[in-house]
C-alpha cells in the first residue's frame, strides 16, 4: 500500500528556514516524478516544485531560490528545504506522488508552516 | 504562470448533474492532453478523480467524467451524491518545468 506521511511544519519567524520531510512506502521515490504542493489557509492548490526521477528539479516562480527540492534513496524520502521564509509561504505543504501523464495519484496529509512574528 | 480560471462555485440537486468548467491557455491546457481533476473534502488531502482528461483511475465512480475543448477542461459529476460536496480543483501540465493548478470550485449539493 502506497503511503506518504509529511513532516517538519510549525511556527517559524520571517527569514527563517525549515526542512521538510516526505516519507515513502509501498514504492520508490527514486524511481517516480515527486511534488510538494501547497494550500495556503482558505486557498487553492499551488504547484511549488517537482524532481523528477533523473534528478532534474524545477520550481514556481514564487519560490525559486529559496526552496530546494531533494530526495534520500536510502530513507525512500522527499524533502523540501525552505529558506528565506515569508508570510506568504504560509500554508500546508502535500507531497505528492507523480505517475506518468503529468497528475498525482497520492497524497500525503500535509504539514503546516505557518510563517509569523 | 497564471492559475487556471475555474468558477468559485456550484451546485446542483441529488440525482442531476453539474459540470464544472477550467480555463487556461495554450501553454496549458490547449497544449497538452495533460489535464487532472482533484477532489479536496474539508480538511483533507486532495483525490485523483480524472487524469488525462477523461480517464478516471480505479475506484473512481464513473459518475465523474471528464472532457477538453480548445483550451477549456470540464469536468461533468452525474448522478449527484451528498458525498460528491467537496472543492474540486483542475491542473494541468504545462511544460518540463511547470504543473498548474486551478482556482478550485465548491461543488455543494442541495
Amino acid at each position: 500500500e502506497v503511503q506518504l506521511v509529511e513532516s517538519g511544519g510549525g511556527l517559524i519567524q520571517p527569514g527563517g528556514s525549515l526542512r521538510l520531510s516526505c516519507a515513502a512506502s509501498g514504492f520508490t521515490v527514486s524511481s517516480n516524478y515527486m511534488s510538494w504542493v501547497r494550500q495556503a489557509p482558505g486557498k487553492g492548490l499551488e504547484w511549488v516544485s517537482v524532481i523528477y526521477s533523473g534528478g532534474s528539479t524545477y520550481y514556481a516562480d514564487s519560490v525559486k531560490g529559496r526552496f530546494t527540492i531533494s530526495r534520500d534513496s536510502s530513507e525512500n524520502t522527499l524533502y523540501l528545504q525552505l529558506n528565506g521564509l515569508r508570510v506568504e509561504d504560509t500554508a500546508v505543504y502535500y507531497c505528492a506522488k507523480g505517475r506518468p501523464g503529468y497528475h498525482f495519484d497520492y497524497w500525503g496529509q500535509g504539514t503546516l508552516v505557518t510563517v509569523s512574528s | 504562470q497564471s492559475a487556471l480560471t475555474q468558477p468559485p462555485s456550484a451546485s446542483g440537486s441529488p440525482g442531476q448533474s453539474v459540470t464544472i468548467s477550467c480555463t487556461g491557455t495554450s501553454s496549458d491546457i490547449g497544449g497538452y492532453k495533460y489535464v487532472s481533476w482533484y477532489q479536496q473534502h474539508p480538511g483533507k488531502a486532495p483525490k485523483l478523480m480524472i487524469y488525462e482528461v477523461t480517464k478516471r483511475p480505479s475506484g473512481v465512480p464513473d459518475r465523474f467524467s471528464g472532457s477538453k475543448s480548445g483550451n477549456t477542461a470540464s469536468l461533468t459529476v452525474s448522478g449527484l451524491q451528498a458525498e460528491d460536496e467537496a472543492d474540486y480543483y483542475c491542473s494541468s501540465y504545462a511544460g518540463t518545468d511547470n504543473y498548474v493548478f486551478g482556482t478550485g470550485t465548491r461543488v455543494t449539493v442541495l
